[in-house]
């Protein structure tokens, strides 16, 4: 299983963007890259996923570099309602089994 | 779709006592998913199934922990006994398996072991 590694906590501005970089350095060739958001109180929500290069949707931005042994979650213009911990997962989508499996994640702080 | 439902909500009990927790998995999902987060340790992998077989429990913390999907709509993660370290919150997930693959999670069970 690829490692993943994130920081701990980040804290941000309002009407700011904000880059959340997660490691995965034995990412394999089959695994995809996730992200998943997650509130006090509730299960972790989907946000957005890709395998390389840059992914976009009405939320946030995924940006793989070639080696794909990092990705970035970009936010863009975060509201105090992006206050959240933000987790990268990192695991095969496809066929056959799989197994993901959560890290520590990275508690953003949206400030005012 | 309603989503993945969990009950009870929150759950109170004494040490000793056996536990159930209960998930209904979105509608047609070939993939279900046991979790438990605690601040000490984050979100952990307990178990998943695939169309009702466990595939992984390597997750499960010991013998009092097991879990069951009779079939494709129902699953329950029991303890017994309960102890006060199993406090925790516990969440089930179910997913589609293709390409896009997305887990979505249920609200959670809150457990409190006293």
């Amino acid at each position: 299983l690829a490692k993943t590694t994130q920081p701990i906590s980040m804290d941000s501005y309002e009407g700011q963007e904000v880059n959340i970089t997660c490691s995965h350095n034995n990412i394999a060739t089959n695994d995809y890259i996730t992200w998943y958001q997650q509130f006090p109180s509730q299960g972790p929500r989907f946000i957005i996923q890709g395998y390389k290069t840059k992914v976009t949707n009405e939320v946030a931005s995924l940006f793989i570099p070639a080696d794909r042994k990092s990705s970035t979650l970009s936010l863009p213009r975060v509201s105090l309602s992006d206050t959240a911990v933000y987790y990268c997962l990192v695991g095969v989508l496809s066929g056959g089994y799989q197994k993901v499996t959560f890290g520590t994640g990275t508690k953003l702080q949206v400030i005012p | 779709d309603a989503g993945v439902i969990q009950s009870p909500r929150h759950e109170v009990t004494e040490m000793g006592q056996e536990v159930t927790l209960r998930c209904k998995p979105i509608s047609g999902h070939d993939y279900l998913f046991w979790y438990r987060q605690t601040m000490m340790r984050g979100l952990e992998l307990l178990i998943y199934f695939n169309n009702n077989v466990p595939i992984d429990d390597s997750g499960m913390p010991e013998d009092r922990f097991s879990a069951k999907m009779p079939n494709a709509s129902f699953s329950t993660l029991k303890i017994q006994p309960s102890e006060p370290r199993d406090s925790a919150v516990y969440f089930c997930a179910s997913s589609l398996l293709r390409t896009e693959e997305t887990q979505y999670f249920g609200p959670g069970t809150r457990l409190l072991v006293l």
